[in-house]
């Protein structure tokens, strides 16, 4: 079963915009994480935010989590072509992280 | 750094073939997982092992099984592989982050068809 679900589906935008995702789930959690995949590559972690943190930075990323809605969001600020690539929530079981379906971010020059 | 392989990027196999994936992690990951994706469904766990020989299974395991003899290696076989195996397959192995976190360090995938 799938926990958590990504919002667009799809993003596409230009260099320099900022770009926003969001994420759903379903049950209690005891932190998020979003993670990255090129295509065709393997996912690579990106941030992980706690639930009793509701915002954290890291470069051009910042999370939020709202455990109250279960939801989070990922914004990468001033965009980058090399930034397009799919990305997804995934929420933490005692021992399995639980994907959703991601979100494919396409920025062009 | 840490670093999961996958044996093989590419790999054509046909129907009724026996097929194993390999997975080797260089971390003294207690924990591992095998992750299939596809278009539309994202990521779905089929198998994951927390320990050497031990192993519980994930959202898809019919068709297949998995072997842990040893802690840095975590092998998929397709018992008789089906042309609806055909997909990306993920191996992942985590580390504890505190507080109940995991980290997941994913392999390059192995995108497997079966003609």
């Amino acid at each position: 079963s799938q926990q958590g679900e990504e919002d667009p589906q799809a993003l596409s935008i230009q260099e320099g915009e900022n770009a926003t995702m969001n994420c759903s789930y379903k049950t209690s959690i005891n932190n998020l994480q979003w993670y990255r995949q090129n295509s065709g590559r393997g996912l690579v972690h990106l941030i992980l935010i706690r639930s009793n943190e509701r915002e954290k930075h890291s470069g051009r990323l910042r999370v939020t989590l709202d455990t109250s809605k279960k939801s989070s969001s990922l914004l990468i600020t001033a965009s980058r072509a090399a930034d397009t690539a799919s990305y997804f929530c995934a929420t933490v079981g005692y021992s399995t992280l639980t994907f959703g379906k991601g979100t494919m971010l396409l920025v062009s020059p | 750094d840490v670093k999961v392989t996958q044996s093989s990027r590419y790999l054509v196999k046909r129907t009724g073939e026996k097929v194993f994936l390999e997975c080797v992690q260089d971390m003294d990951h207690e924990n591992m997982f095998w992750y299939r994706q596809d278009p539309g469904l994202g990521l779905r766990l089929i198998y994951f092992s927390y320990d050497v020989k031990m192993k519980e299974k994930g959202d898809i395991p019919e068709g297949y099984s998995v072997s842990r003899e040893k802690k840095e290696r975590f092998s998929l076989i397709l018992e008789s592989a089906s042309t609806n195996q055909t997909s990306m397959y993920l191996c992942a192995s985590s580390v504890r982050t505190g507080k109940g976190g995991l980290e997941a360090f994913f392999g390059q995938g192995t995108r497997l068809t079966v003609v």
